[in-house]
């Protein structure tokens, strides 16, 4: 069975620090992955997704398949970045979520 | 972009009774919606996928009978929590994807449902 894990419930830094956020996956197939955002009072969105490899809003992500990671990562985090961060691990043709991470960006 | 709907954004009903909640894509066909349900702080957990015009595909655990749910055209699903209970109160979120093999999904605003 699938299994994503997000393991830090809030993560706190300043403004302008870097920021990893962590996403564990447990998936016998070969994975499909996606980082999804929810800004304060607004649905979730897509933020990027494995296969394409682009960076979204200075946001990437890399599979790594030997240790089943797909980390989130900014350089320079900005306020507006703060948000909730779900990773999400797509089977066939659908989609499990792990718990979120809480990102607050202080200024 | 693809913009789905739900209808009511919240709801109040008394224990026993059934409500039911709507899920709209306005402006494309979705083949398949997707339910979830968020406690507080915590996940989405999938409950079930909804493909238009066959029966809905039910997660372990979840209810078919408690949680109806009808995909009767391209860009309507409801969800029916029949005679709710207290426990059942949460947030319901839906989500739809447009062409079969699409990797995106667009989500509903969600709908909290609270069971007195």
């Amino acid at each position: 069975a699938q299994r994503v894990t997000q393991p830090e419930k809030l993560l706190s830094v300043f403004k302008g620090a870097p920021v990893e956020l962590k996403c564990n996956y447990s998936y016998s197939g070969s994975p499909e992955l996606f980082w999804y955002v929810q800004y304060s009072r607004q649905r979730l969105q897509l933020l990027l997704r494995h296969i394409s490899r682009e960076s979204i809003k200075g946001f990437t992500a890399d599979l790594n398949k030997g240790e089943t990671s797909f980390h989130l990562k900014k350089p320079f985090a900005q306020e507006e970045d703060s948000a909730m961060y779900y990773c999400a691990l797509k089977n066939f043709n659908k989609f499990y979520f792990g718990s979120g991470t809480k990102l607050n960006v202080k200024p | 972009g693809a913009v789905v709907s739900q209808h009511p954004s919240r709801v109040i009903c008394k224990s026993g009774t059934s409500v039911k909640i709507e899920c709209r894509s306005l402006d494309f066909q979705a083949t398949t919606m997707f339910w979830y349900r968020q406690f507080p702080k915590q996940s989405l957990m999938l409950m079930a996928t909804s493909n238009e015009g066959s029966k809905a595909t039910y997660e372990q655990g979840v209810e078919k009978d408690k949680f109806l749910i009808n995909h009767a055209s391209l860009t309507l699903s409801t969800l029916t929590v029949t005679s709710a209970h207290p426990e059942d109160s949460s947030f319901y979120i839906c989500s739809a994807t447009a062409p079969v093999g699409s990797y995106e999904q667009y989500f509903g605003p969600g709908t909290r449902l609270t069971v007195t």
